[in-house]
C-alpha cells in the first residue's frame, strides 16, 4: 500500500448508528488530517493531529470524534449524525509545521450518506 | 468577505483550448499559493505550487500570482480531455500550515 489510504470507501448511515472511517498513511508523514468537502463549498478542516497529538479542531460538533493511536493512523468516529452531515470526508497527511510547501496528500475520501 | 473566492462554473472546452482559472483572496498575509487537481471519486492532489508574485510554468501549466491584486490563475495551454477535473485554489500564511481552499471549478475538456 502506497499514499493515504480510506476506509470504507462509501458508507451509508442512519442517525442513531455509530460508525468509524479509518485512515492510514504510508508516507512517513507527521501530521494528518479530516477535512469535509460538501457540493459547491470550499474544503472545509474539520482536525489536524501532529505527533499524535490534536492541535486543532474547527469548532466541528462533538457528534464527530476523532481519534490519532500513532502517526499513521487517523479515525474519525460517527454517531447520531443529521442528513446535512452527507459528504465526501478526506483524510490528508502532511510532513507537518515547518515543512517547505505544507502540500498536503490526500486520501480518495469516504463518501458518507445520512438517511 | 470570504478568505478565498473562487467561480465554481461548470467551464466547458474544446480540446486545445486554453483554459483560465482564477481565485481571487483578501488577506494578504498568505505568502504560499497551490493549485489542486482533483478528478471524479479521487483526492486532491497537488498540481502547481508558488512562493512568490510571477508566473511559474510546468508543461502545459501556468501559476500566476499577483499579491498586489491579490489574484491567482492557472493557465492550461493546448487542454486535453484528460485536463477534466475540478480545479481547487489552496493558499496559506507563512508560518500556518492550515491551508485555504476556494470552492474549486468544475473543468471538461471535450474531444
Amino acid at each position: 500500500e502506497t499514499g493515504v489510504t480510506q476506509t470504507p470507501r462509501h458508507l451509508v448511515m442512519g442517525m442513531t448508528n455509530k460508525k468509524s472511517l479509518k485512515c492510514e498513511q504510508h508516507l512517513g508523514h507527521n501530521a494528518m488530517y479530516w477535512y469535509k468537502q460538501s457540493a459547491k463549498k470550499p474544503l472545509e478542516l474539520m482536525f489536524v493531529y501532529n505527533f499524535k497529538e490534536q492541535t486543532e479542531n474547527n469548532s466541528v460538533p462533538s457528534r464527530f470524534s476523532p481519534e490519532c493511536p500513532n502517526s499513521s493512523h487517523l479515525f474519525l468516529h460517527l454517531h447520531t449524525l443529521q442528513p446535512e452531515d452527507s459528504a465526501l470526508y478526506l483524510c490528508a497527511s502532511s510532513q507537518g509545521p515547518g515543512s517547505d510547501t505544507g502540500e498536503l496528500f490526500f486520501g480518495e475520501g469516504s463518501r458518507l450518506t445520512v438517511l | 468577505q470570504k478568505e478565498v473566492e473562487q467561480d465554481p462554473g461548470p467551464l466547458s472546452v474544446p480540446e486545445g483550448a486554453i483554459v483560465s482559472l482564477n481565485c481571487t483572496y483578501s488577506n494578504s498575509a498568505f505568502q504560499y499559493f497551490m493549485w489542486y487537481r482533483q478528478y471524479s471519486r479521487k483526492g486532491p492532489e497537488l498540481l502547481m505550487y508558488t512562493y512568490s508574485s510571477g508566473n511559474k510554468e510546468d508543461g502545459r501549466f501556468t501559476a500566476q500570482v499577483d499579491k498586489s491584486s491579490k489574484y491567482i490563475s492557472l493557465f492550461i495551454r493546448d487542454s486535453q480531455p484528460s485536463d477534466s477535473a475540478t480545479y481547487l485554489c489552496a493558499i496559506r500564511e507563512g508560518s500556518n500550515y492550515k491551508l485555504t481552499f476556494g470552492k474549486g471549478t468544475l473543468l471538461t475538456v471535450n474531444p
